[in-house]
């Protein structure tokens, strides 16, 4: 098993531009999130899903987007990059049932110039 | 979701039990504590968890007292590898929603 994986590792954006941060994982599992984390800070919840078909809003919403169209991908879109948005990006799983143990991917560092 | 407290930071020589209490005064009937632990440039990683009383796992032990209000996370005989932000959560069962704290930077020095 992989566990979670993300790419890409690191990426840097002009103010305005768009992309999409990959995040998969390879244990069936039913609930996925993306969390950002400033330096400093502990991570925040962006959005989840509880599986595929169904999204949810976190925290820290604003600003992103995303789709859950099968259970081991679970993408999340930048519409329109600001400089506020530089930060670490972790995406998550859990199977249900159980202690609930999340599985938390390496990360994408991203800036925003 | 609860607010959780915890130590900015803590230092310790190596070989030593490290202790690091967290305090959840409004912890919910329904609500588990967790701990994870986080190394630098990774994402965190599970350590443990419980409802009440003692847990233990080859890695750490969790006391939670009778009235729950606070944890301890215990970390037997550290290491310059345990160096870490530990990170106290408190959630509902079946609720996959976690908010982390700022956390506990570990030091372990030599």
């Amino acid at each position: 098993n992989a566990g979670v994986t993300q790419t890409p590792k690191f990426q840097v954006l002009k103010t305005g531009q768009s992309m999409t941060l990959q995040c998969a994982q390879d244990m069936n599992h039913e609930y996925m999130s993306w969390y950002r984390q400033d330096p400093g800070m502990g991570l925040r919840l962006i959005h989840y899903s509880v599986g595929a078909g169904i999204t949810d809003q976190g925290e820290v919403p604003n600003g992103y987007n995303v789709s859950r169209s099968t259970t081991e991908d679970f993408p999340l879109r930048l519409l329109s990059a600001a400089p506020s948005q530089t930060s670490v990006y972790f995406c998550a799983s859990t199977g249900t049932g159980g202690d609930g143990e999340q599985f938390f991917g390496p990360g994408t560092r991203l800036t925003v110039l | 979701l609860a607010k959780t407290t915890q130590p900015i930071s803590m230092d310790s020589y190596e070989g030593q039990e490290v202790n690091i209490t967290c305090s959840h005064n409004n912890i919910a009937t329904n609500d588990y504590i967790t701990w994870y632990q986080q190394f630098p440039s990774q994402g965190p990683r599970f350590i443990i968890q419980g409802y009440k009383t003692k847990v233990t796992n080859e890695v750490a032990s969790l006391f939670i007292p009778a009235d729950r209000k606070s944890s301890t996370l215990s970390l037997p005989r550290v290491s310059l590898s345990d160096t870490a932000v530990y990170y106290c959560l408190v959630s509902g069962a079946g609720s996959y929603q976690l908010t982390f704290g700022k956390g506990t930077k570990l030091s372990v020095i030599p």
